[in-house]
């Protein structure tokens, strides 16, 4: 059974990095993408990126270009999201999801539980 | 960044048909069809359908999808009071190289 496990929750002081964590197991790590989605409070999903373990290549959507890095530790299953100049609306809950290598396969079948990220001063 | 269209809210009867709409472009929806999430208060989304009408597997077939040019459906049949949550559509956008989802849709079973 495949699992997505999450660093806890953070609280950030506006203009500094956080970095979330998302530990795989009970799957092959290199076989499948990881795309990072956060969700405002009450607010819908948003995607903010992803990376292809095998590659190591990642993409960002265009909104966190030059503020998102997504790297992986392939020999601990591990992906990580580092955001950068946190500001107030950076406050949400992080998703790690497994996708497809390919769009076109099955994607976002598994989640991570969830971290909140809370940028206050 | 663009993203899909939902409705923000639907209503039905228990044991009613709910159809739920997420309309894009050629780009997403149209080219690679839609994924359909549902997402209960307080937890992560859990995956009804992709690309268009595949389950995977424990979902129930109350659950289907379709997909009519640029604009995906989810049809939820013999509405059930745990049926009520937030639904997304999902699709990757060629263009963008990007996911793309909708606002949501809240369904309330009445």
């Amino acid at each position: 059974q495949v699992q997505l496990v999450q660093s806890g929750a953070e609280v950030k002081k506006p203009g500094s990095s956080v970095k979330v964590s998302c530990k795989a197991s009970g799957g092959t790590f290199t076989s499948y993408a990881i795309s990072w989605v956060r969700q405002a409070p009450g607010q819908g999903l948003e995607w903010m990126g992803g990376i292809i373990p095998l590659f190591g290549t990642a993409n960002y959507a265009q909104k966190f270009q030059g503020r998102v890095t997504v790297t992986t530790d392939e020999s601990t299953s591990t992906a990580y999201m580092e955001l950068s100049s946190l500001r107030s609306e950076d406050t949400a809950v992080y998703y790690c999801a497994r996708v497809g290598i390919v769009p076109a396969a099955l994607s976002f079948d598994y989640w991570g539980q969830g971290t909140l990220v809370t940028v206050s001063s | 960044q663009a993203g899909l269209t939902q409705p923000p809210s639907v209503s039905k009867g228990l044991r009613q048909t709910a159809t739920l709409t997420c309309t894009g472009n050629s780009n997403n929806v149209g080219n690679q069809g839609a994924a359909w999430l549902q997402q209960h208060q307080g937890h992560p989304p859990k995956l009804l359908s992709y690309r268009n009408n595949n389950r995977p597997s424990g979902i129930s077939e109350r659950f289907s999808a379709s997909r009519s040019g640029n604009t995906a459906s989810l049809t939820i049949t013999g509405l059930q009071p745990e049926d009520e949550a937030d639904y997304y559509c999902s699709a990757w956008d060629s263009s963008l190289s990007a996911w793309v989802f909708g606002g949501g849709t809240k369904l309330t079973v009445l």
